[in-house]
Protein backbone atom coordinates (compact mmCIF):
# COMPACT_ATOMS: atom_id res chain seq x y z
CA UNK A 1 0.00 0.00 0.00
CA UNK A 2 0.77 3.67 -0.83
CA UNK A 3 3.11 5.32 2.26
CA UNK A 4 3.33 8.84 2.74
CA UNK A 5 4.85 10.25 5.91
CA UNK A 6 5.41 14.15 6.95
CA UNK A 7 7.73 15.65 9.55
CA UNK A 8 7.10 16.65 11.72
CA UNK A 9 3.61 15.97 13.28
CA UNK A 10 3.50 19.01 15.26
CA UNK A 11 5.17 22.16 14.98
CA UNK A 12 4.75 25.76 16.67
CA UNK A 13 6.77 28.63 15.45
CA UNK A 14 6.87 32.49 15.88
CA UNK A 15 5.88 35.14 13.63
CA UNK A 16 9.06 35.72 11.06
CA UNK A 17 10.09 32.05 11.53
CA UNK A 18 11.72 29.62 8.94
CA UNK A 19 10.18 26.48 8.86
CA UNK A 20 10.09 23.37 7.08
CA UNK A 21 8.28 20.80 6.28
CA UNK A 22 8.98 17.24 4.89
CA UNK A 23 7.03 15.03 2.89
CA UNK A 24 8.33 11.48 1.65
CA UNK A 25 6.64 8.72 -0.34
CA UNK A 26 8.15 5.46 -1.61
CA UNK A 27 5.52 4.24 -3.81
CA UNK A 28 7.43 5.60 -6.55
CA UNK A 29 4.65 8.27 -8.01
CA UNK A 30 5.37 10.65 -9.99
CA UNK A 31 2.98 13.37 -8.90
CA UNK A 32 3.50 14.88 -5.06
CA UNK A 33 1.45 17.90 -3.25
CA UNK A 34 1.37 20.40 -0.47
CA UNK A 35 -2.11 21.16 0.72
CA UNK A 36 -3.61 23.12 3.42
CA UNK A 37 -6.55 22.39 5.04
CA UNK A 38 -8.24 25.12 7.41
CA UNK A 39 -12.22 24.81 8.26
CA UNK A 40 -14.82 25.84 5.70
CA UNK A 41 -12.07 26.19 2.79
CA UNK A 42 -11.43 22.52 2.55
CA UNK A 43 -8.28 21.59 1.03
CA UNK A 44 -6.37 24.05 -1.21
CA UNK A 45 -3.25 23.14 -3.34
CA UNK A 46 -0.04 25.22 -2.24
CA UNK A 47 2.00 23.73 -4.57
CA UNK A 48 2.90 20.89 -6.75
CA UNK A 49 5.45 18.88 -8.86
CA UNK A 50 5.68 16.15 -11.04
CA UNK A 51 9.43 15.18 -10.61
CA UNK A 52 12.92 15.59 -9.03
CA UNK A 53 13.69 19.17 -9.36
CA UNK A 54 10.41 19.97 -11.07
CA UNK A 55 7.81 22.84 -8.99
CA UNK A 56 4.12 23.45 -9.98
CA UNK A 57 2.85 26.55 -8.68
CA UNK A 58 -0.85 25.80 -6.92
CA UNK A 59 -4.05 27.92 -6.23
CA UNK A 60 -2.76 29.48 -2.55
CA UNK A 61 1.15 29.50 -3.28
CA UNK A 62 1.44 33.07 -1.59
CA UNK A 63 4.30 32.76 1.04
CA UNK A 64 5.44 29.26 0.88
CA UNK A 65 8.36 27.87 -1.31
CA UNK A 66 8.89 24.37 -2.10
CA UNK A 67 11.28 21.78 -3.52
CA UNK A 68 11.57 18.13 -5.01
CA UNK A 69 14.74 16.80 -4.28
CA UNK A 70 14.36 13.38 -5.17
CA UNK A 71 11.61 11.43 -6.64
CA UNK A 72 10.88 10.49 -2.85
CA UNK A 73 11.34 13.92 -0.87
CA UNK A 74 9.10 16.90 -1.32
CA UNK A 75 9.65 19.78 0.98
CA UNK A 76 7.13 23.05 1.55
CA UNK A 77 9.30 26.20 2.85
CA UNK A 78 7.32 29.47 5.06
CA UNK A 79 10.81 32.11 5.13
CA UNK A 80 9.06 34.22 7.03
CA UNK A 81 5.63 32.19 8.92
CA UNK A 82 2.61 34.30 10.24
CA UNK A 83 -0.51 33.65 11.93
CA UNK A 84 -2.29 33.07 8.57
CA UNK A 85 -0.03 30.57 7.80
CA UNK A 86 -1.30 28.61 11.39
CA UNK A 87 -3.47 25.47 9.45
CA UNK A 88 -2.92 21.91 9.08
CA UNK A 89 -0.55 20.69 5.99
CA UNK A 90 -1.39 17.43 4.04
CA UNK A 91 1.19 16.16 1.48
CA UNK A 92 0.16 13.65 -1.02
CA UNK A 93 1.39 11.50 -4.17
CA UNK A 94 -0.14 10.10 -7.15
CA UNK A 95 1.14 7.70 -10.09
CA UNK A 96 -0.43 10.68 -12.63
CA UNK A 97 -1.65 13.85 -12.48
CA UNK A 98 -4.54 14.58 -10.74
CA UNK A 99 -6.93 11.43 -12.65
CA UNK A 100 -5.78 9.33 -10.01
CA UNK A 101 -5.80 8.34 -6.55
CA UNK A 102 -4.15 10.39 -4.55
CA UNK A 103 -2.25 8.94 -1.50
CA UNK A 104 -2.27 11.52 1.54
CA UNK A 105 0.29 11.89 4.47
CA UNK A 106 -0.81 12.18 8.29
CA UNK A 107 -0.57 15.79 7.81
CA UNK A 108 1.33 18.48 9.87
CA UNK A 109 -0.36 20.70 12.35
CA UNK A 110 1.98 24.22 12.02
CA UNK A 111 0.70 27.09 14.64
CA UNK A 112 2.68 30.69 14.12
CA UNK A 113 2.30 32.88 17.18
CA UNK B 1 -9.79 28.07 -12.39
CA UNK B 2 -12.24 25.46 -11.38
CA UNK B 3 -14.53 25.62 -8.24
CA UNK B 4 -15.76 23.47 -6.35
CA UNK B 5 -19.18 23.81 -4.14
CA UNK B 6 -20.32 21.53 -1.57
CA UNK B 7 -23.69 22.34 -0.30
CA UNK B 8 -24.12 20.96 3.15
CA UNK B 9 -22.12 21.68 5.67
CA UNK B 10 -23.01 19.06 8.22
CA UNK B 11 -25.38 16.22 7.38
CA UNK B 12 -27.11 13.85 10.56
CA UNK B 13 -28.86 10.84 9.41
CA UNK B 14 -29.81 7.80 11.82
CA UNK B 15 -28.20 4.64 11.02
CA UNK B 16 -29.71 2.79 8.38
CA UNK B 17 -30.91 5.65 6.53
CA UNK B 18 -28.90 7.06 3.49
CA UNK B 19 -27.20 9.83 3.32
CA UNK B 20 -26.83 12.33 0.19
CA UNK B 21 -24.11 14.55 -0.35
CA UNK B 22 -23.75 17.59 -2.51
CA UNK B 23 -21.69 18.91 -5.26
CA UNK B 24 -21.51 21.35 -8.07
CA UNK B 25 -18.51 22.23 -10.01
CA UNK B 26 -17.67 25.35 -12.59
CA UNK B 27 -15.42 24.01 -15.39
CA UNK B 28 -17.21 22.61 -18.03
CA UNK B 29 -14.28 20.60 -19.41
CA UNK B 30 -14.08 18.98 -16.12
CA UNK B 31 -14.13 15.07 -16.44
CA UNK B 32 -12.78 13.23 -12.94
CA UNK B 33 -14.97 13.69 -9.76
CA UNK B 34 -13.37 11.81 -6.35
CA UNK B 35 -14.57 11.79 -3.27
CA UNK B 36 -12.21 11.56 -0.04
CA UNK B 37 -13.05 10.76 3.35
CA UNK B 38 -11.47 12.01 6.35
CA UNK B 39 -12.29 10.24 10.29
CA UNK B 40 -12.02 12.15 12.94
CA UNK B 41 -8.52 13.25 13.90
CA UNK B 42 -7.20 11.67 10.80
CA UNK B 43 -5.69 12.09 7.27
CA UNK B 44 -8.05 11.79 4.45
CA UNK B 45 -8.29 8.44 2.28
CA UNK B 46 -10.25 7.66 -1.33
CA UNK B 47 -13.33 6.48 -1.27
CA UNK B 48 -14.74 6.74 -5.13
CA UNK B 49 -14.51 8.46 -8.21
CA UNK B 50 -16.45 9.19 -11.26
CA UNK B 51 -15.54 10.05 -14.56
CA UNK B 52 -17.21 12.33 -17.32
CA UNK B 53 -18.19 9.23 -19.60
CA UNK B 54 -20.72 7.84 -16.92
CA UNK B 55 -23.53 8.79 -15.12
CA UNK B 56 -23.20 6.70 -12.07
CA UNK B 57 -21.05 4.58 -10.30
CA UNK B 58 -21.36 1.81 -7.25
CA UNK B 59 -18.93 0.94 -5.25
CA UNK B 60 -21.12 -1.54 -1.93
CA UNK B 61 -23.42 1.31 0.04
CA UNK B 62 -21.77 4.66 -1.73
CA UNK B 63 -22.89 5.76 -4.90
CA UNK B 64 -22.01 8.18 -6.80
CA UNK B 65 -24.36 9.93 -9.56
CA UNK B 66 -23.33 12.85 -12.56
CA UNK B 67 -25.49 15.45 -13.80
CA UNK B 68 -23.13 16.94 -16.60
CA UNK B 69 -25.34 19.02 -17.64
CA UNK B 70 -26.33 20.58 -14.08
CA UNK B 71 -22.70 20.52 -13.54
CA UNK B 72 -23.59 18.33 -10.28
CA UNK B 73 -22.66 15.33 -8.69
CA UNK B 74 -22.99 13.62 -5.18
CA UNK B 75 -22.79 10.82 -3.02
CA UNK B 76 -25.24 8.76 -1.65
CA UNK B 77 -23.97 6.79 0.96
CA UNK B 78 -26.50 3.76 1.70
CA UNK B 79 -27.69 1.65 4.91
CA UNK B 80 -25.43 3.87 6.82
CA UNK B 81 -23.42 2.52 9.67
CA UNK B 82 -21.60 4.22 12.65
CA UNK B 83 -17.89 4.09 10.75
CA UNK B 84 -19.77 6.52 7.77
CA UNK B 85 -19.14 9.12 10.69
CA UNK B 86 -16.29 11.18 8.72
CA UNK B 87 -16.15 14.28 6.55
CA UNK B 88 -16.34 13.85 3.15
CA UNK B 89 -14.74 16.07 0.14
CA UNK B 90 -15.90 16.15 -3.34
CA UNK B 91 -13.45 16.94 -5.60
CA UNK B 92 -13.43 17.74 -9.36
CA UNK B 93 -10.05 17.43 -12.06
CA UNK B 94 -8.88 20.78 -12.87
CA UNK B 95 -6.24 21.10 -15.82
CA UNK B 96 -4.32 17.88 -16.09
CA UNK B 97 -2.49 17.96 -12.85
CA UNK B 98 -4.62 18.91 -10.05
CA UNK B 99 -7.59 18.53 -8.64
CA UNK B 100 -9.90 20.98 -6.55
CA UNK B 101 -11.38 20.25 -3.62
CA UNK B 102 -15.11 21.29 -2.40
CA UNK B 103 -15.09 22.44 1.91
CA UNK B 104 -16.02 19.53 3.23
CA UNK B 105 -19.41 17.46 4.46
CA UNK B 106 -19.44 16.63 8.29
CA UNK B 107 -21.39 13.58 8.38
CA UNK B 108 -22.85 12.07 11.70
CA UNK B 109 -24.17 8.86 11.97
CA UNK B 110 -27.10 9.07 15.28
CA UNK B 111 -27.49 5.62 16.78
Amino acid sequence: EAAVTQSPRNKVTVTGGNVTLSCRQTNSHNYMYWYRQDTGHGLRLIHYSYGAGNLQIGDVPDGYKATRTTQEDFFLLLELASPSQTSLYFCASSDTGGSYEQYFGPGTRLTVL
Amino acid sequence: GEKVEQHESTLSVREGDSAVINCTYTDTASSYFPWYKQEAGKSLHFVIDIRSNVDRKQSQRLIVLLDKKAKRFSLHITATQPEDSAIYFCAARYGNEKITFGAGTKLTIKP
